[in-house]
C-alpha cells in the first residue's frame, strides 16, 4: 500500500517569503510517479507538477521549485518570493506505476500569504 | 486548454434519492477517475475506469455507486440511495493513458454533493 504525509497541516507567511511545503511517501514499488496538486479557494485541483521516480533531477518554474530526493524519499516543494495568489491547499501525490492506478493523495498543506 | 467538464456544480439532494454526477472528459483521453474529497480532508479514489468497464475500486465504492459511460462523451457516477456521510466534492478526472505513464490525471472542477 502506499501512503503520502504532509505532516504540515497549515502554514502561514508573509508576502515576499519563501515557503517549503514537505511531503514524505511510502511505497515498496521501486517505479512510480509523484505530483504536486493546487486547490484554490475556488475548489478546483490544478496540476503543478509530476516527477518520475528515476529522475532526481530537481526542477524549477519561475517562483516554484521541487527538490526530489529518494533517499529520504521526500518531495518537497518550495515557493520562493510568495504572492497573495499562492493561497491554498497543496497536495501531494503518488501513483505507483505498475498494480493500479489511483492516485494515493496526501492530507493537504493550507498555505496562506499574508499581504 | 482542453479541460475536464463537470455538471452541476453544486448538487442538494435529500437522503435516500439516487444522484448522477455528470462528467465530460478530454476528448482524446481514455482513462477516467473519479475521486472524492470531505470537507477540510484529503482526496481519496473512488474508481478508474478503461475500456468500458472498472479497472479498478476502492473500498468506499460499494454496491450503492456505480459507473457508466452511456455515449462517446460523458461519463457518470450515480448514487443509489445516498447517505448524509456521502456529502463531499466529487471529482472527476482522466488521461491519455494509464499504469505505466506519468501523464498527470486532470482534473474537473469538481461537483459538490450536498445530502440533507
Amino acid at each position: 500500500a502506499q501512503k503520502v504525509t504532509q505532516a504540515q497541516t497549515e502554514i502561514s507567511v508573509v508576502e515576499k517569503e519563501d515557503v517549503t511545503l514537505d511531503c514524505v511517501y511510502e511505497t515498496r514499488d521501486t517505479t512510480y510517479y509523484l505530483f504536486w496538486y493546487k486547490q484554490p479557494p475556488s475548489g478546483e485541483l490544478v496540476f503543478l507538477i509530476r516527477r518520475n521516480s528515476f529522475d532526481e533531477q530537481n526542477e524549477i518554474s519561475g517562483r516554484y521549485s521541487w527538490n526530489f530526493q529518494k533517499s529520504t524519499s521526500s518531495f518537497n516543494f518550495t515557493i520562493t518570493a510568495s504572492q497573495v495568489v499562492d493561497s491554498a491547499v497543496y497536495f501531494c501525490a503518488l501513483r505507483v506505476v505498475f498494480g493500479n492506478e489511483k492516485l494515493t493523495f496526501g492530507t493537504g498543506t493550507r498555505l496562506t500569504i499574508i499581504p | 486548454e482542453p479541460e475536464v467538464t463537470q455538471t452541476p456544480s453544486h448538487q442538494v439532494t435529500q437522503m435516500g434519492q439516487e444522484v448522477i454526477l455528470r462528467c465530460v472528459p478530454i476528448s482524446n483521453h481514455l482513462y477516467f477517475y473519479w475521486y472524492r474529497q470531505i470537507l477540510g480532508q484529503k482526496v481519496e479514489f473512488l474508481v478508474s475506469f478503461y475500456n468500458n468497464e472498472i479497472s479498478e475500486k476502492s473500498e468506499i465504492f460499494d454496491d450503492q455507486f456505480s459507473v457508466e459511460r452511456p455515449d462517446g462523451s460523458n461519463f457518470t457516477l450515480k448514487i443509489r440511495s445516498t447517505k448524509l456521510e456521502d456529502s463531499a466534492m466529487y471529482f472527476c478526472a482522466s488521461t491519455l493513458r494509464g499504469r505505466a505513464d506519468n501523464q498527470p490525471q486532470h482534473f474537473g472542477d469538481g461537483t459538490r454533493l450536498s445530502i440533507l
